[in-house]
């Protein structure tokens, strides 16, 4: 079974403070996503990756940024935090990009920023 | 952004009812569908992919139809039963790549013992 793993699944931080949301695939998945899920809203993507060291803007990328070294992992950064930043996020990854291609879900990570 | 609506927001059923739950989309540009269980504390879990109109698919008690041509997909659980509760969430694929893909908010399914 793929395994997509954030290592932090609830985390306070304070407004202005540098974030590093982690996520980690263990299916050798070309493609990692970070989406973001908030109240009455269908997730949003805010950056993906194709590659290593590879980045594509999402949707809603302002005020994030993102780090892919190594396959496996993809960081998601929110260099200065700020209140409407507090949200879900949830990572993920595929095998392909094509449509109809399944992307496989981490379970979330619960962020507050006060 | 694109507009994908899900239907109803949330229900309540009673264990052993079957019931069934919409998602809307644009009817243009269609690539696939998709369908996911999301349990409270959990990942989201892939359920179906559709492709095709007048796709039908089934796993267990959970299918789901496709009608591409007015663009809405149904998913039926028949028997419904605890473990059934969550939220499901429908994506549609507008295009390849990943900023094609638009996922609906979701209807939350709350099964009563």
């Amino acid at each position: 079974d793929v395994k997509v793993t954030q290592s932090s699944r609830y985390l306070v931080k304070r407004t202005g403070e540098k974030v590093f949301l982690e996520c980690v695939q263990d299916m050798d998945h070309e493609n990692m996503f970070w989406y973001r899920q908030d109240p009455g809203l269908g997730l949003r993507l805010i950056y993906f990756s194709y590659d290593v060291k590879m980045k594509e803007k999402g949707d809603i990328p302002e005020g994030y940024s993102v780090s892919r070294e190594k396959k496996e992992r993809f960081s998601l950064i929110l260099e200065s935090a700020s209140t409407n930043q507090t949200s879900m996020y949830l990572c993920a990854s595929s095998f392909l990009l094509g449509a109809g291609n399944t992307i496989y879900f981490g379970e979330g990570s619960w962020l507050t920023v006060v | 952004i694109l507009n994908v609506e899900q239907s109803p927001q949330s229900l309540h059923v009673q264990e052993g009812d079957s019931t069934n739950f919409t998602c809307s989309f644009p009817s243009s540009n269609f690539y696939a569908l998709h369908w996911y269980r999301w349990e409270t504390a959990k990942s989201p879990e892939a359920l179906f992919v559709m492709t095709l109109n007048g796709d039908e698919k089934k796993k267990g008690r959970i299918s789901a139809t496709l009608n591409t041509k007015e663009g809405y997909s149904y998913l039926y659980i028949k028997g419904s039963q605890p473990e059934d509760s969550a939220t499901y969430l429908c994506a549609f694929n507008k295009g390849t790549g990943a900023n094609n893909l638009f996922f609906g908010t979701g209807t939350r399914l709350t099964v009563i013992p």
